[in-house]
């Protein structure tokens, strides 16, 4: 079956680093995504990564290894606007995505 | 950056009525637009997948008679629920690719819908 696990929680002090790890498990793998959601709000869009490697973008960086069915997404300078859940997705064979259950991020002063 | 409107952002509405939520890409057009749901603290379940001018492709356990959707044109897909139940009250969210995909494949979310059953 079709699997993306990631933690459900994690805290963080604001301006330190954190990073959110996720594996995956797919029937064919075009990609993954990591999206931010704040709570009862839609899905916003940070990363893709098809290739092997770290992508940053800004204080956002995701890393990627397809031999390993891995990725993280690493927050620096954390920010209290941060506190948020972060959803991991693959996108299978199908195009179609495959949702993580998100890692509900705190941030503390 | 392409925008997709969602309508209504909230709804309440009483039991055995039915709603319809409009989902429209604003700024591109989409041949394909999917439907969420998710419940609180979980993640998003696909429902189905709308594709512009054909029947929606929906996954195993949704029921297609209960959840009517049509895809008329490349800028708007709706979502009905049918009589609707309190069990059915639950955060909607449409999402539509791009007809010229990028090369991130992404797909463009909807501010979700609120929807309340009584």
């Amino acid at each position: 079956g079709q699997n993306i696990d990631q933690p459900t929680e994690m805290t963080a002090t604001e301006g330190a680093i954190v990073q959110i790890n996720c594996t995956y498990q797919t029937s064919g793998f075009n990609g993954l995504f990591w999206y931010q959601q704040h709570a009862g709000e839609a899905p916003t869009f940070l990363s893709y990564n098809v290739l092997d490697g770290l992508e940053e973008k800004g204080r956002f960086s995701s890393f990627l290894s397809r031999s390993k069915g891995y990725s993280y997404l690493l927050l620096k300078e954390l920010q209290m606007k941060d506190s948020a859940s972060y959803l991991c997705a693959a996108l299978d064979s199908n195009y179609q995505l495959i949702w993580g259950a998100g890692t509900k991020l705190i941030i503390k002063p | 950056g392409a925008v997709v409107s969602q309508h209504p952002s909230r709804v309440i509405c009483k039991s055995g009525t039915s709603v319809k939520i409009e989902c429209r890409s604003l700024d591109f057009q989409a041949t394909t637009m999917f439907w969420y749901r998710q419940f609180p603290k979980k993640s998003l379940m696909l429902m189905a997948t709308s594709n512009e001018g054909s029947k929606a492709t929906y996954e195993q356990g949704v029921e297609k008679d209960k959840f009517l959707i049509n895809h008329a044109s490349l800028t708007l897909s709706t979502l009905t629920v049918t009589s609707a139940h309190p069990e059915d009250s639950s955060f909607y969210i449409c999402s539509a690719r791009d007809q010229v995909p990028s090369f991130e494949n992404e797909q463009f979310f909807g501010p979700g819908t609120r929807l309340t059953v009584l």
